[in-house]
């Protein structure tokens, strides 16, 4: 079974300031099938990035995704308050059928 | 505009059943696969179940399978997750989410109905 490690678990910065959040999966995966969540306190998650590179509908170019074979990165450019939340990487095509990491949470400094 | 809206939810004794519904509007629903993803309080995400477009697509996380069923009614445009045996650690959030087409993803979550097993 696939395992997802994202990290840091938490991370401290200020509004403004730019964001990298990694995932890494324990082997070898499709970048097809990485995406990344964002999930505000008190709300559902919501897709950020497909395909480890695409952006969601409505999401801005603040924030981009890279990654292939075992590494994704997650990049927030420039932090509003609204990204001060728990961030989720996700692997589709394993067994389970979906694999969510642990999650990163961004936190005000 | 697409909506998901999960209703069903509630308190209920270990070894009970519940069924929790998802109303979709907003998007054609029989065109989509649809996912239960759950969240126990304070923890993160976990993947429950999906059922493709037609309900000829199913698969289920291992916690789950032989006790909970997923179904739907693409004529009524809704979505259900059978839930029997129910034990403490089921409780939780229980969001559905429809997936995407081409590229696997959960693309819109309703806001979640919550399940609370405890005697």
């Amino acid at each position: 079974e696939i395992v997802l490690t994202q990290s840091p678990s938490t991370l401290s910065l200020s509004p403004g300031e730019r964001a990298t959040l990694s995932c890494r999966a324990s082997q070898t995966v499709n970048s097809n099938y990485v995406a990344w969540y964002r999930q505000k306190p008190g709300q559902a998650p919501s897709l950020l990035i497909y395909g480890a590179y695409n952006r969601a509908t409505g999401i801005p170019d603040r924030f981009s995704g890279t990654g292939s074979g075992t590494d994704f990165t997650l990049t927030i450019s420039r932090l509003e308050p609204e990204d001060f939340a728990v961030y989720y990487c996700q692997l589709y095509g394993s067994s389970p059928l979906y694999i969510f990491g642990p999650g990163t949470k961004l936190e005000t400094k | 505009e697409e909506q998901l809206r999960e209703s069903g939810g509630g308190l209920v004794e270990p070894g009970g059943s519940l069924r929790l519904s998802c109303a979709a509007s907003g998007f054609t629903f029989s065109g989509y696969s649809m996912n239960w993803v759950r969240q126990a309080p304070g923890k993160g995400l976990e993947w429950v179940s999906v059922i493709g477009s037609s309900g000829s697509r199913i698969y289920y996380a291992d916690s789950v399978k032989g006790r909970f069923t997923i179904s739907r009614d693409n004529a009524k445009n809704l979505l259900y997750l059978q839930m029997k045996s129910l034990r403490a650690e089921d409780t939780g959030i229980y969001y559905c989410a429809r997936e995407r087409k081409v590229t696997p993803a959960a693309d819109y979550w309703g806001q979640g109905t919550l399940v609370t097993v405890s005697s």
